[in-house]
C-alpha cells in the first residue's frame, strides 16, 4: 500500500528565515499532491495543488516542489512569521476519481 | 457561502454504545468524504461519497459505516464503539468527486469512548 512520509515531527524556524517541508511517497506517483494547514482544534484549510506534470507552483510566500523521479515534494515558507505556525499536512490523490490519503503532517513553529 | 458543517462537535459514549454523526457540506457540493485523525495514526480515511453511493473507502472494519442523502449531507455511524475509536472525525466536500479539487473540512466531532 502507499505509505507517505513527512520530514520529523516538529520543525523550529526563526522568524524571517525559509521553512522547507518534506513529503515523501513510495510506489507509484500521484496524478496530484496538495498540502494543507491545520491549527489545533480545526480542520485543515487547502494551500496548494500541483499535478504530476508540474515541477513548481507558488502562491505569495508558499513555494510547492513535486519530483516524480525522487518520489518526494517540497513545501517552502520564504519569509516565515509566527502566524505560519500550524500543523502542514500533504496529501495524495491517484486519479481524479480516487479517494485523497493524508501524510501524519510536521508540526512548524516559527520562533520570533 | 456557509462552510461544511459537522454536528455534534464533541461527544462521550462509552465501549459498546453507537454513535452517529452528521455532516452538512458546502452547497453545490456533492462530493463527501469522511476522515478520523488520531495522533498515532494521522488522518486515515474512511470512506467518500457521491450522489448517494459509497465510491471509495478505506480499511476500516465494517463497524464503520456511512450514507449520504439526497440534498449531499451525510452521515456516519458507528457501531459497538472500542477505546481505539477515540478521534477527531472529520468531514470534507468537494464539488464532485470527478476532479483534484481541494478538500473543504469541517471543524470536526471529537469522540471520546470510555
Amino acid at each position: 500500500s502507499q505509505k507517505i512520509e513527512q520530514n520529523s515531527e516538529a520543525l523550529n524556524i526563526q522568524e524571517g528565515k525559509t521553512a522547507t517541508l518534506t513529503c515523501n511517497y513510495t510506489n507509484y506517483s500521484p496524478a496530484y499532491l496538495q498540502w494543507y494547514r491545520q491549527d489545533p482544534g480545526r480542520g485543515p484549510v487547502f494551500l496548494l495543488l500541483i499535478r504530476e506534470n508540474e515541477k513548481e507552483k507558488r502562491k505569495e510566500r508558499l513555494k510547492v516542489t513535486f519530483d516524480t523521479t525522487l518520489k518526494q515534494s517540497l513545501f517552502h515558507i520564504t519569509a516565515s512569521q509566527p502566524a505560519d505556525s500550524a500543523t502542514y499536512l500533504c496529501a495524495l490523490g491517484y486519479s481524479s476519481a480516487s479517494k485523497i490519503i493524508f501524510g501524519s503532517g510536521t508540526r512548524l513553529s516559527i520562533r520570533p | 457561502k456557509a462552510g461544511v458543517t459537522q454536528t455534534p462537535r464533541y461527544l462521550i459514549k462509552t465501549r459498546g454504545q453507537q454513535v452517529t454523526l452528521s455532516c452538512s457540506p458546502i452547497s453545490g457540493h456533492r462530493s463527501v468524504s469522511w476522515y478520523q485523525q488520531t495522533p498515532g495514526q494521522g488522518l486515515q480515511f474512511l470512506f467518500e461519497y457521491f450522489s448517494e453511493t459509497q465510491r471509495n473507502k478505506g480499511n476500516f472494519p465494517g463497524r464503520f459505516s456511512g450514507r449520504q442523502f439526497s440534498n449531499s449531507r451525510s452521515e456516519m455511524n458507528v457501531s459497538t464503539l472500542e477505546l481505539g475509536d477515540s478521534a477527531l472525525y472529520l468531514c470534507a466536500s468537494k464539488v464532485r468527486q470527478g476532479n483534484a479539487g481541494e478538500l473543504f473540512f469541517g471543524e470536526g466531532s471529537r469522540l471520546t469512548v470510555l
